[in-house]
This record gives C-alpha cells, sequence and structure tokens, in this order.
C-alpha cells in the first residue's frame, strides 16, 4: 500500500518570502501521480498544484512550484513570494494511474499547516 | 450548482442516534467520493461511487455507516448509532470522470460532526 509522509506539522514563513514543504512518499508503482492540496479555514480542499510521474519536468503554478525526485520519492512544494491568503493547512496526495486495483482513490497525508506572518 | 454542496455544514449530536450527511455534487460529475478527516490526521477514503454503484466500501469503518447515491447525483451518508469516534470532518468530492486519472477532485466544505 502506498504512503504519504509529510514530516513537518507546522511552517511558518514572512509575508514575500519564500517556504518549502516537504513530502516523501512510499509505493512500487513507476507511474502515479502527486498533488498539493490547500484547506483554508473554510474546510474546502483546494487543488494547488498536480504532476504525473512520468514527466521529468517540474509543474509550476504561478507562485507555486514542486521540487519531484523520482528515484528519491520526494515531492516538496515551494511556495515563492508568500501571501496571507496562503495560510492554510498544505496536504500531499497520490494516486495510482494502474488501470486495475484502487486508482480511484486519493491517499493524502496528514498535512502541514502554514502561517504567514505579516 | 458552482460546486460541490455538503450539508448541514455542522452537525451536533448525541451519542446513539442515527445522523444522515448529504453531498450535492457538480453536475455531470460521474464520480463521488466520501472522506473522513479526523482532528490532526489527513483524509481518510471511505467510499468512492461510479454512477449510482460503489465499487469500493473498504473504506467503511463499520457496518454502522452505510452510503448511496441515486441519480448519479446526490449521495448521502448515513451514520447509524453513532459513537464520540465518529467526531470529524466529513469531506465530499466529486470528479468529471475516474479517467484520466490526473483529473482534479472537486471538494465541498464538509460537515464538522460532533458526537457527545
Amino acid at each position: 500500500a502506498q504512503t504519504v509522509t509529510q514530516s513537518q506539522p507546522e511552517m511558518s514563513v514572512q509575508e514575500a518570502e519564500t517556504v518549502t514543504l516537504s513530502c516523501t512518499y512510499d509505493t512500487s508503482e513507476s507511474d502515479y501521480y502527486l498533488f498539493w492540496y490547500k484547506q483554508p479555514p473554510s474546510r474546502q480542499m483546494i487543488l494547488v498544484i498536480r504532476q504525473e510521474a512520468y514527466k521529468q519536468q517540474n509543474a509550476t503554478e504561478n507562485r507555486f512550484s514542486v521540487n519531484f525526485q523520482k528515484a528519491a520519492k520526494s515531492f516538496s512544494l515551494k511556495i515563492s513570494d508568500s501571501q496571507l491568503g496562503d495560510a492554510a493547512m498544505y496536504f500531499c496526495a497520490y494516486r495510482s494511474s494502474n488501470s486495475g486495483g484502487s486508482n480511484y482513490k486519493l491517499t493524502f497525508g496528514k498535512g502541514t499547516l502554514l502561517t504567514v506572518n505579516p | 450548482g458552482a460546486g460541490v454542496s455538503q450539508s448541514p455544514s455542522n452537525k451536533v449530536t448525541e451519542k446513539g442516534k442515527d445522523v444522515e450527511l448529504r453531498c450535492d455534487p457538480i453536475s455531470g460529475h460521474t464520480a463521488l467520493y466520501w472522506y473522513r478527516q479526523s482532528l490532526g490526521q489527513g483524509l481518510e477514503f471511505l467510499i468512492y461511487f461510479q454512477g449510482n454503484s460503489a465499487p469500493d466500501k473498504s473504506g467503511l469503518p463499520s457496518d454502522r455507516f452505510s452510503a448511496e447515491r441515486t441519480g448519479g447525483s446526490v449521495s448521502t451518508l448515513t451514520i447509524q448509532r453513532t459513537q464520540q469516534e465518529d467526531s470529524a470532518v466529513y469531506l465530499c468530492a466529486s470528479s468529471l470522470a475516474v479517467v484520466p486519472r490526473n483529473s482534479p477532485l472537486h471538494f465541498g466544505n464538509g460537515t464538522r460532526l460532533t458526537v457527545t
């Protein structure tokens, strides 16, 4: 079974600075998808960024980028020019791409609570 | 609707009572998922619907939990004889389809269940 580990329960960053959230995962599969979701106090999970494992290029969405290290099974999220609205819980998630098995499930880490200080 | 809608937003119930949680997915989304988020934990998969059928119910914690989906749309998660350990946020998500597998899940705001 796949597992996702977020080793930082809490992180803080100054407004306009850069912060990196860590995520590692364990899988025996070669093809899969990785996601970062943001959960503000409203509780709604919002997709921040996604990465296909077969792509070597790191995904980027505006101020958000990932450092995907497939061999190390690492998928960190970098937030540049942090804004107050970035404060939230961030979850890393894994999804298998196999046509059989439970490829519809997202396996989540336990989350990292990000605080942005003005 | 514009997004996934869940009701109620908050529910407080006494131990032993039954509760029903409702999820209204985005129109046209065939896949629907229920997850549970307990305090300090990540999201735990409960059940998945493709249309009205649930190919995988393995995440349901006990036989007190059941879910159904009708008309390929609204889903109801029912918890019978609630226990204090059932207290959590119950999140519903929908997606256009299971394939492509990188398609994003769209989540609702969840129902916070408190069992006293």
